[in-house]
């Protein structure tokens, strides 16, 4: 059974940096590209970033380009992102996602919440 | 970038019925070379993650049931539900996958009348 589960949200102050993590199992992680999607409160969903398979291409959204970078572990079967220059707009649940194909998500983790504010 | 647009934002529905729900793309999302269309839709119901339920417009992923419908081609797109049941109240999103920065639409409400 695929299983994607995040970790590493929480409260965090404007101007501040965190680390996701998603773990995942089921599958051959090494053959899959990887994504994070986010949803704000009560809003849409939102394509943050994708990484491929090998972890050598990446790929972000405008509102987080140059400010998040995505990154995998192959051997840990584990996807990251790193948020740095939080904003309050970061605010969102933030999902860890295995790509079918380029950017169609097929399997999503329960989400992780991160808070940005003072 | 790609504006994928929903309508409409919300719908009410009583069980058994047809339902249908509209999605345009700002260009289009037809890649020529292989004649695929780059849309998907998922389901999201409340407090849970988004489900995957069709991808290049009209195949439908496996275990969905047969009552979901995607159809359409270029900019503009449908999802039908042939017969409505209780289970199906979710919002409903499109996304394009045809170019970065890949693009969801807002969403569709389906609410019990």
């Amino acid at each position: 059974e695929v299983q994607l589960v995040e970790s590493g949200g929480g409260l965090v102050q404007p101007g501040r940096s965190l680390k996701l993590s998603c773990a995942a199992s089921g599958f051959t992680f090494s053959d899959y590209n990887m994504a994070w999607v986010r949803q704000a409160p009560t809003k849409g969903l939102e394509w943050v970033a994708s990484i491929s398979y090998g972890g050598s291409n990446t790929h972000y959204g405008d509102s987080v380009k140059g400010r998040f970078t995505i990154s995998r572990d192959n051997a840990k079967s584990t996807l990251y992102l790193q948020m740095d220059s939080l904003r309050s707009e970061d605010t969102a649940t933030y999902y860890c996602a295995r790509e079918a194909t380029v950017a169609v998500f097929d399997y999503w983790g329960q989400g992780v919440m991160v808070t940005v504010s003072s | 970038d790609i504006v994928m647009t929903q309508t409409p934002s919300s719908q009410a529905v009583s069980a058994g019925e047809k339902v249908t729900m509209s999605c345009k793309s700002s260009q289009s999302l037809l890649y020529s070379e292989n004649k695929k269309n780059y849309l998907a839709w998922y389901q999201q119901k409340p407090g849970q993650s988004p489900k995957l339920l069709i991808s290049w417009a009209s195949t439908r992923e496996s275990g969905v049931p047969d009552r979901f419908i995607g159809s359409g081609s270029g900019t503009d797109f449908t999802l039908t539900i042939s017969s409505v049941q209780a289970e199906d109240l979710a919002v409903y999103y499109c996304e394009q996958y045809y170019d970065t920065p890949y693009t969801f639409g807002a969403g569709t409400k389906l609410e019990l009348k």
